[in-house]
């Protein structure tokens, strides 16, 4: 089964901290991606990435960035921790085989991100 | 973009078949219909996915309208375990991998 594990359960971070969440994958795929979720706004793409090196915007990418060196670990960047910030991030990926858009995506267990 | 409207909660009793709906009536040719459902505390979870046949796996059906305008997600047998968020998503093959999830209906399954 394809694993897909964020570092944290839980973090609680402080206004103004740089704040990195870690995901790796074990099964070689080539897009990750970076999701939020709050309650009555569903999940909301925040960037993902095709392939080592590469990035795109998801639909709400301002106040983050992303890092992917090596093509099983995609990590999240909050150069500047604000409390509108505080949210559940959820980790993915799945591979192009078949056609990317047919491809499942398989998601990590999130981490909740408290900022005070 | 295509989007999807479900109820935004239902209820079942264990053991008995759920039938889940969802509306797509700006379907374009080339979407795809996912559903992914999310437990409490976990990530969302891969169900079933089509474009034009219904589908069986393991897990549930995916029933596809003629005009593909509509669907429904079948759980067989409903148990405690499926309790959970079950998301009805469109996936544009032109648009790669721009998923977006909406509320999604929220099972309740009693015993």
């Amino acid at each position: 089964d394809v694993k897909v594990t964020q570092s944290s359960r839980y973090l609680v971070k402080r206004t103004g901290e740089k704040v990195f969440l870690e995901c790796v994958q074990d099964m070689d795929h080539e897009n990750m991606f970076w999701y939020r979720q709050d309650p009555g706004l569903g999940l909301r793409l925040i960037y993902f990435s095709y392939d080592v090196k590469m990035k795109e915007k998801g639909d709400i990418p301002e106040g983050y960035s992303v890092s992917r060196e090596k093509k099983e670990r995609f990590s999240l960047i909050l150069e500047s921790a604000s409390t509108n910030q505080t949210s559940m991030y959820l980790c993915a990926s799945n591979s192009d085989s078949g056609g990317s858009y047919n491809s499942p995506l398989h998601f990590g267990n999130g981490t909740r991100l408290t900022v005070t | 973009d295509a989007k999807t409207t479900q109820p935004n909660s239902m209820e079942s009793n264990e053991e008995e078949p759920v039938h889940l709906p969802c509306n797509h009536s700006t379907i374009s040719g080339t979407d795809y219909i996912h559903w992914y459902r999310q437990l409490p505390s976990q990530g969302p979870e891969y169900v079933i996915h089509g474009l034009t046949s219904n589908v069986n796996n393991r897990m549930a059906s995916l029933a596809i309208a003629e005009d593909r305008k509509s669907s429904t997600l079948i759980l067989h047998r409903a148990t405690l375990r499926d309790a959970a968020v079950y998301y009805c998503i469109l996936r544009d093959d032109n648009a790669g991998n721009m998923l977006t999830f909406g509320g999604g209906t929220r099972l309740m399954v009693k015993p």
